[in-house]
Parts: structure tokens; C-alpha cells; sequence
């Protein structure tokens, strides 16, 4: 039963252009939301947090985007560029309740230049 | 900040062998936790530790698993009686609250 999914594995876009990463999940609890960045043969690397309160967080060329409702989280960079590409792992967190984060399979970002 | 370190970096092991991994965490990290991840899918939660205390442990963490944090300090993860479906990358993290922060992993194949 996974709690936060990740439906697409992989995308490509364009140097300069937007990447749209998307992340559902099925806990109403979480309240503390994550995007990680993987380099092979590295650890996950922390991106980018939202708090369940907000509904937007900006850092530079990445903004989280948080729809409580529809239990959805995006991730956009703008504008692309080729060092994004990576793998990114969306995660969220019972944050109050101190459990663990849990992580989506990740998507693979692709960016040609 | 010299951040989460995690030793070994490799290891290979045949089947029916014990290994024992290593984390040093950021110092001031009170929460250490361990991850397991496998091709394809994303880091799945082993166990975490606040301070010395063990206090989650997922159902992946077979009998054969155990973990340590003595002292509240580096932690420990062991495997006992290794077998093939245990290669994976071992991912160690720590926190404050909220972020966690991971070493480069430690990648275990079994033959």
C-alpha cells in the first residue's frame, strides 16, 4: 500500500524550459511535505520542503505546489538546466507524530540541452 | 558540517555471511534513521532511532536485522545470514525535525 506515489518514472524537457514533477498521496496525516534530488551513486539530497499549512514555497528555480484537497504536490524548476537532471523522490512526514519519511519510487528528470 | 558519513561504501558478501555497517550522523542530530533502497523504487524506511532508543521498526526489518545506536552517538546496522534479496543500497539519514539529511549509502551485494 503505498502512501505516496510518484505515477511518472520519467521525464524529459528542454534546457530552459519548466519540469513539472507530480506526487500524490493517500495520508490525510501528513503535514510536512519533502522533494529529495539523487545523483547515482550518492545519497538523496534535500531540495525543497512545504509545510501542510501553505499551499505554495518558492527557493530560486524551484517552487512546490501543495493542493491539500486533492492530495497533490508538484514540483517545478524553472528554468531547466541540464545539472537537474537527476532522480526525484517526493516524500512526506507525520512530522508532530515523529515517524519516518516516507518516500515515492522517484521520477528521472532528463534535461537535454 | 561534515555531514552523514557511512562506511563501508561497498560491500560484497556471499550468501550465509554476517556484515555490519556503520553511520556517523550530523553531531547535533538527535533522530538517525535507516533506509533500504532497491533498483527502481524509492528509499523504504528499516528503522530510526531517537537519541539511543529504538523506537520504529518497519516490518521489513527481519529477525536477521539489527540495529544500534549506543550512546546516542554512531549507529550500527548488522545482517545476519545474508541472503541475495538483501543487496540493496543502504541509506543512513539523520535530523533534527522534519529534514532529514543522508550519507552516500553503503552498497551491499550478495552472491
Amino acid at each position: 500500500d503505498q502512501q505516496v506515489k510518484q505515477n511518472s518514472p520519467s521525464l524529459s524537457v528542454q534546457e530552459g524550459r519548466i519540469s513539472i514533477l507530480n506526487c500524490d498521496y493517500t495520508n490525510s496525516m501528513f503535514d510536512y511535505f519533502l522533494w529529495y534530488k539523487k545523483y547515482p551513486a550518492e545519497g538523496p539530497t534535500f531540495l525543497i520542503s512545504i509545510s501542510s499549512i501553505k499551499d505554495k514555497n518558492e527557493d530560486g528555480r524551484f517552487t512546490v505546489f501543495l493542493n491539500k484537497s486533492a492530495k497533490h504536490l508538484s514540483l517545478h524548476i524553472v528554468p531547466s538546466q541540464p545539472g537537474d537532471s537527476a532522480v526525484y523522490f517526493c516524500a512526506a512526514i507525520v512530522n508532530q507524530a515523529g515517524t519516518a519519511l516516507i518516500f515515492g519510487k522517484g521520477t528521472t528528470l532528463s534535461v537535454s540541452s | 558540517d561534515t555531514g552523514v558519513s557511512q562506511n563501508p561504501r561497498h560491500k560484497i558478501t556471499k550468501r550465509g555471511q554476517n556484515v555490519t555497517f556503520r553511520c556517523d550522523p550530523i553531531s547535533e542530530h538527535n533522530r538517525l534513521y535507516w533506509y533500504r533502497q532497491t533498483l527502481g523504487q524509492g528509499p523504504e524506511f528499516l528503522t530510526y532511532f531517537q537519541n539511543e532508543a529504538q523506537l520504529e521498526k518497519s516490518r521489513l526489518l527481519s529477525d536477521r536485522f539489527s540495529a544500534e545506536r549506543p550512546k546516542g552517538s554512531f549507529s550500527t546496522l548488522e545482517i545476519q545470514r545474508t541472503e541475495q534479496g538483501d543487496s540493496a543500497m543502504y541509506l543512513c539519514a539523520s535530523s533534527l525535525q522534519g529534514t532529514l539529511h543522508f550519507g552516500n549509502g553503503t552498497r551491499l551485494t550478495v552472491t
